[in-house]
């Protein structure tokens, strides 16, 4: 079946670092959503991306939907402690809502 | 605008015992999915409704089900509980679902079930 490989599996930098994370896929993917999960919540949406080739930025974030279909990445730039939780992304492919898969996620440490 | 409001935060039940989630989705969305979070297995699909119809569903066994009223409320629902079954239970809205152009899902805080 389809899955998505997202890196780094964790990431310890420092703050006012950039930060860079990917998923990739042998797979074609419509969407591609990134999340943020902090403990004890639901992901947050972060960022949507509906078109290959797209680059969308959210304030300090900044992703882009690869043109093979195959690949997505999400960087921040200058992290703040705030930062700190799991990142995930997540592709869908198809016409169906059951084909949405999500990464197994980046845990992202920003050391003061 | 309310998000997605997910009650119980927290159950404790045993195993062989079922359990019933409930899941308020955001004012206007009528499509309602749920997934099932944990450590090893990350977010899995379980089933996706939309106007009160399963419209596709995950390779979840028969004992988790679920339902959605008139009003885009959803509950979900595990029968004969299984110490495998603990998780964080996460409900998630969208317009019309994921599939459509600018409906992305959007996630309630969850249901930390824990089966003793």
């Amino acid at each position: 079946g389809q899955q998505l490989n997202q890196s780094p599996q964790s990431m310890f930098i420092q703050e006012g670092e950039d930060v860079s994370m990917n998923c990739t896929s042998s797979s074609i993917f419509n969407t591609w959503l990134w999340y943020k999960q902090d403990p004890g919540e639901g992901p947050v949406l972060l960022i949507a991306l509906y078109k290959a080739g797209e680059l969308t930025s959210n304030g300090r974030l900044t992703a882009q939907f690869g043109i093979t279909r195959k690949d997505s990445f999400l960087n921040i730039s200058a992290s703040i402690p705030s930062d700190v939780g799991i990142y995930f992304c997540a592709g869908l492919f198809g016409g169906s809502q059951g084909n949405l898969i999500f990464g197994k996620g980046t845990k992202l440490s920003v050391k003061p | 605008k309310a998000g997605v409001t997910q009650t119980p935060r927290y159950l404790i039940k045993t195993r062989g015992q079922q359990v019933t989630l409930s899941c308020s989705p955001i004012s206007g969305h009528r499509s309602v999915s749920w997934y099932q979070q944990t450590p090893g297995q990350g977010l899995q699909f379980l089933f996706e409704y939309f106007s009160e119809t399963q419209r596709n569903k995950g390779n979840f066994p028969g004992r988790f089900s679920g339902r959605q009223f008139s009003n885009s409320r959803s509950e979900m629902n595990v029968s004969t509980l299984e110490l495998g079954d603990s998780a964080l239970y996460l409900c998630a809205s969208s317009y019309t679902g994921p599939s459509s152009y600018n409906s992305p899902l959007h996630f309630g805080n969850g249901t930390r079930l824990t089966v003793t």
